[in-house]
């Protein structure tokens, strides 16, 4: 069992609409939770960041943190075809160096 | 502030060959990460350098890969043979201390292994 599972998509919505990604954990020593953004032929930029459990928002973004059900998940509200890339969740361990384990993306495209 | 530099941007390689992959990390960051991220897949870590000093390799194959960080600035990270599977793109990542969420990613280099 991977230690974060992310379904690959992909993932195909109209402009406008609300978006919902999401990933689930086996790890109960996760406590940091990050959403890349990643563009055909870049490296991941950060999106979004939460530590521990709980809700941040940032513009049209949404991040949520469920340690108990161990799932986190990321919204994005009024979809915008800039928006179309491969989304993935990465997670940090309390007590390690900072290593980043990633989920496998989700692609999403945004139509017009 | 400049970003993370990595080159080449692409190569294509014959199995068996050698290749070298070179990153330049964001002035000032100590600590520096060699991704690798297979077609379909998310990023895996091959390798962490705390300054120059490796604090975890225990994914890199260390029978064909090796990487280095002289004076605890760039480095470069080496496959020698190279097989089919290490077709994926290398990404170097860098880091200030101080935060968990502070990682910068660089373009990458795609590795074609035909």
């Amino acid at each position: 069992q991977k230690e974060v599972e992310q379904d690959p998509g992909p993932l195909s919505v109209p402009e406008g609409a609300i978006v919902s990604l999401n990933c689930t954990y086996s790890n109960s020593a996760f406590q940091y939770f990050m959403w890349y953004r990643q563009y055909s032929r870049k490296g991941p930029e950060l999106l979004m960041y939460t530590y521990s459990s709980g809700n941040k928002e940032d513009g049209r973004f949404t991040a949520q943190v469920d340690k108990s059900s161990k799932y986190i998940s990321l919204f994005i509200r009024d979809s915008q075809p800039s928006d179309s890339a491969t989304y993935l969740c990465a997670m940090i361990h309390s007590g390690n160096t900072g290593k980043l384990i990633f989920g496998q993306g989700t692609t999403l495209q945004v139509k017009p | 502030e400049a970003g993370v530099a990595q080159s080449p941007r692409y190569k294509i390689i014959e199995k068996r060959q050698s290749v070298a992959f070179w990153c330049n990390p964001i002035s000032g960051h100590a600590t520096l990460y060699w991704y690798q991220q297979i077609l379909g897949q998310g990023p895996k870590l091959l390798i962490q350098f705390q300054n120059n000093g490796v604090v975890d390799d225990s994914q890199l194959p260390k029978d064909r890969f090796s990487a280095e960080r002289l004076k605890g600035v760039d480095s470069t990270l080496k496959i020698q043979p190279a097989k089919l599977e290490d077709s994926a793109v290398y990404l170097c990542a860098s880091r200030a201390g101080g935060t968990n969420y502070g990682y910068t990613f660089g373009s990458g280099t795609r590795l074609t292994v035909v």
